[in-house]
């Protein structure tokens, strides 16, 4: 069956821009979680879904960052007013119940270059 | 796609070689390690996890040792192939449901 997939797998944003970065995760996966990987390190945790509702978004940068899974499918980051240093990979993943051993199955990521 | 881990530590072994990847983790309370293989333009993918009750746990060609004492992780692959080539990451869940993942470091196999 099909994976975890985001789009656009990449995106150059100018300073300032606002972009919308999209996650399909796997059917019937009630977990997703964001994740931010900046070049030559591992990723670092955003935000978690539990179907619509999220909750924890600790790990959001800064208040231009913002996620949303309105009907406990698709998810949505949103980053406002890009910066340079929001560049990076952006990560989703999805597990099949809000249990902590459940695996994670990540999508290929979306590259955000801000110029 | 583009090249992960590009300032990462480099282990280089001969193909059929055994491979042992070596990972330090900070936090004491952490209960759930897990170890992630992440090829260039591709998300990590799930390899093998431990749970702190055990030491040990074997895969196919895969072992992970579990050292609580000083807080270390390794990831040892049998008869290293050239697909093994990439960038592994452990990973350590301590509450909730996120994933905290160390630098990584990149396995390269040689023909």
């Amino acid at each position: 069956g099909a994976g975890v997939s985001q789009s656009p797998r990449y995106k150059v944003a100018k300073r300032g821009q606002d972009v919308a970065l999209r996650c399909d995760p796997i059917s019937g996966h009630v977990s997703l979680f964001w994740y931010q990987q900046a070049l030559g390190q591992g990723p670092e945790f955003l935000t978690y879904f539990q179907n619509e509702a999220q909750l924890d978004k600790s790990g959001l940068p800064s208040d231009r960052f913002f996620a949303e899974r309105p009907e406990g499918s698709v998810s949505t980051l949103k980053i406002q007013r890009t910066q340079q240093e929001d560049s990076a990979v952006y990560l989703c993943a999805s597990s099949t119940r809000g249990m902590r051993y459940n695996e994670q199955f990540f999508g290929p990521g979306t590259r955000l270059t801000v110029l | 796609g583009e090249s992960v881990g590009l300032h990462l530590p480099t282990l280089s072994v001969q193909e059929g070689d055994n491979s042992i990847i070596n990972c330090a983790y900070s936090n004491s309370a952490s209960d759930y390690f897990i170890w992630y293989k992440q090829e260039s333009g591709k998300g990590p993918q799930f390899i093998i996890d431990i749970r702190s009750n055990m030491d040990k746990r074997q895969g196919q060609r895969v072992t992970v040792l579990l050292n609580k004492t000083v807080k270390h992780l390794s990831l040892q692959i049998a008869a290293t192939q050239p697909g093994d080539s990439a960038v592994y990451f452990c990973a350590e869940n301590n509450a909730g449901n996120m994933l905290t993942f160390g630098g990584g470091t990149r396995l390269m196999v040689k023909p």
